[in-house]
């Protein structure tokens, strides 16, 4: 089965220090992928997406993703972390099946920049 | 989340009762779905709709029905409430090159 992982439930960093929200998938094909952000009370916000090209993508608010091919993983990080970017992180693939397009979403990640 | 209004943004249930989760759009993008977030589960889609007259099911349809007479509105129907629907709701547009744009959602619960 395609699927989108994110292993860790909650992520606790220092603020200023960098930061790391995993994902993995598991899909055939060459998926687009997806990170999202959610504030409480929000719907979900786009941060960024890698398709093709450099393997290092940069986003919104200064997060940027690093596409591993090999490992299948499209993880999200931050050289310095604010304690206003505790929130809830959603990573995403976008598959193409029978012609339509479907997105997995992983479970979420739970970001807390503690100051 | 400009573009995409869901109204309620908060709802409470009997088990049983019936209700439509509203949701507008003023991108006039095509694609226009509905997903059930949960903890622990992520989204989920309920359904989705490519265009005005078109639906179609996604991963948890059952116990909701969607209509699209409009390219701007897509409702989401409860017909018969039931606690396994406690949940927030989020309606989404999506442009192909970007991703999706969600609501702000709903926060349902059924009692």
């Amino acid at each position: 089965a395609q699927s989108v992982a994110q292993p860790e439930d909650q992520v606790n960093v220092a603020e200023g220090n960098p930061l790391t929200v995993k994902c993995t998938y598991s899909v055939s094909g060459n998926p687009y992928l997806f990170w999202y952000v959610q504030y409480p009370n929000r719907g979900l916000q786009f941060l960024l997406k890698y398709i093709t090209g450099d393997n290092l993508v940069k986003g919104s608010y200064g997060f940027e993703a690093e596409f591993n091919k090999s490992q299948t993983s499209f993880h999200l990080k931050k050289p310095s972390a604010l304690v206003s970017d505790s929130a809830l992180y959603f990573c995403a693939v976008r598959i193409t099946t029978s012609g339509t397009y479907k997105y997995i979403f992983g479970t979420g990640t739970r970001l807390k920049v503690l100051a | 989340n400009a573009g995409v209004t869901q109204t309620p943004k908060f709802q409470v249930l009997k088990t049983g009762q019936s209700m439509t989760l509203q949701c507008a759009q003023d991108m006039n993008h095509e694609y226009m779905s509905w997903y059930r977030q949960d903890p622990g589960m992520g989204l989920r889609l309920i359904h989705y709709s490519v265009g005005a007259g078109i639906t179609d099911q996604g991963e948890v349809p059952n116990g909701y029905n969607v209509s699209r007479s409009t390219t701007e509105d897509f409702p989401l129907r409860l017909l018969s409430a039931a606690p396994s629907q406690t949940s927030v709701y989020f309606c989404a547009i999506l442009d192909r090159g970007k991703g999706y744009t969600f609501g702000s959602g709903t926060r349902l619960t059924v009692v």
